[in-house]
């Protein structure tokens, strides 16, 4: 399973766009990329998946270069309630398990 | 609304007692299901793979006799703590995957003290 590292934690303020940056080096042919929000006492939720290029939903951006050794989300516009720590994860095939690395804890201020 | 349902979400018990945490998936059949354990201020981690009619595949560490996995059914998986210590109060958080490479859902949680 692919290791992936990101910053342990980020300040930002309402308004701002906040890009988080993973890097995943031994990413393999099959994996895909997908990122989780978590907020305290709470289970992880779905944020974005990708494989390549770009993809956009309705609440994040996610790019990821050719190499596909590293992927940035971007939340647009960031609010308070975005507070929270954001996770990603490397996924063989969409399937099997999840191994959650540290995550990175957002945190956004007024 | 969620997809993926724990109960209880918060369960106090004494020391040598055993408690049973229950993973359900609402609206969907899962084959497997992921149980996973957060202390405070730190990431996830994966304890067992959950599959339907078979034992559980628990990971590197993880005391298979005193964490009971039970996949009785395509949407209830039971995870049991026996003689729970206080060093076993966490947060338990259960996942499911819709169909077999579909999103992963993740339960709300749930809280665990043992006095």
């Amino acid at each position: 399973l692919a290791k992936t590292t990101q910053p342990i934690s980020m300040d930002s303020y309402e308004g701002q766009e906040v890009n988080i940056t993973c890097s995943h080096n031994n990413i393999a042919t099959n994996d895909y990329i997908t990122w989780y929000q978590q907020f305290p006492s709470q289970g992880p939720r779905f944020i974005i998946q990708g494989y390549k290029t770009k993809v956009t939903n309705e609440v994040a951006s996610l790019f990821i270069p050719a190499d596909r050794k590293s992927s940035t989300l971007s939340l647009p516009r960031v609010s308070l309630s975005d507070t929270a720590v954001y996770y990603c994860l490397v996924e063989y095939n969409q399937g099997g398990k999840l191994i959650f690395g540290q995550g990175t804890e957002l945190s956004v201020k007024p | 609304g969620a997809v993926v349902s724990q109960h209880p979400s918060r369960v106090i018990c004494k020391s040598g007692t055993s408690v049973k945490i229950e993973c359900r998936s609402l609206d969907f059949q899962a084959t497997t299901m992921f149980w996973y354990r957060q202390f405070p201020k730190q990431s996830l981690m994966l304890m067992a793979t959950s599959n339907e009619g078979s034992k559980a595949t628990y990971e590197q560490g993880v005391e298979k006799d005193k964490f009971l996995i039970n996949h009785a059914s395509l949407t209830l998986s039971t995870l049991t703590v026996t003689s729970a210590h206080p060093e076993d109060s966490s947060f338990y958080i259960c996942s499911a995957r819709r169909g077999g490479s579909g999103e992963l859902f993740f339960g709300e949680g749930s809280r665990l003290t043992v006095l």
